[in-house]
């Protein structure tokens, strides 16, 4: 597709139980970003791929906390056991591959999942 | 590591007043330097860019230039209108392909 697609746009879980969230990235875009958002402006990157591959997962909460690209099915992000502090927005972000200047020109970004816990 | 840094909001001014929001990068090579914008209940979506020292993005009125000597991507726009009212990021993504965003500037604009 032509924008990044985030499923759903809300999601409320009660503490303790799991949540499943989905991007797919814009066709032929090779990296896929993960970024939380909880307070109004602090945007935390939590997981990067290229393609299939982890590329930097060095934003992971490690725990609880997992995420998949796999192909020809849209990119998840998967939270074990909620607590009340994971309540944020969760943006995905597509990229192409660098191009010939060796950076990232732009990230595109869906919409956003609301996770609320309570 | 790299990162950036901008000013702390909220930032509220009257409508056709100037603005002038703040960032400062630290990078170890030479970064491609953005502002994103988030209206409210969307995505960020890319409002500038500029690749290189001394470039000056450019869109919708908006306004910053890559200064290399302060590592600063300041951004401006001489009139504000309340639909510019949105969280402002600055932004950096490196050689190792990764992206950096300051903590956003929230502007609101009154009539």
């Amino acid at each position: 597709g032509e924008e990044v697609a985030q499923t759903p746009k809300h999601l409320v879980r009660g503490e303790g139980q799991k949540a499943k969230l989905y991007c797919a990235p814009i066709k032929g875009h090779s990296y896929v970003f993960w970024y939380q958002q909880v307070l109004k402006n602090e945007f935390k990157f939590l997981i990067s791929f290229q393609n299939e591959n982890v590329f930097d997962e060095t934003g992971m909460p490690k725990e609880r906390f997992s995420a998949k690209c796999l192909p020809n099915s849209p990119c998840s992000l998967e939270i074990q056991a909620t607590k009340l502090e994971d309540s944020a927005v969760y943006f995905c972000a597509s990229s192409q591959h660098p191009g010939s200047t060796g950076y990232n020109e732009k990230l595109f970004f869906g919409s956003g999942t609301q996770l609320s816990v309570l | 590591g790299d990162s950036v840094t901008q000013m702390e909001g909220p930032v509220t001014l009257s409508e056709e007043a100037f603005l002038t929001i703040n960032c400062t990068y630290t990078a170890t090579g030479y970064p491609s330097l953005f502002w994103y914008v988030q209206y409210p209940g969307e995505g960020l979506q890319l409002l500038l860019k500029a690749t290189k020292a001394d470039d000056k993005g450019s869109n919708k009125g908006f306004e910053a230039t890559y200064r290399k000597e302060t590592t600063s991507f300041h951004l401006e726009k001489g009139s504000v209108q309340v639909s510019d009212s949105a969280v402002y990021f600055c932004a950096l993504s490196d050689p190792g392909n990764q992206f950096y965003f300051g903590t956003g500037t929230s502007l609101t604009v009154i009539p």
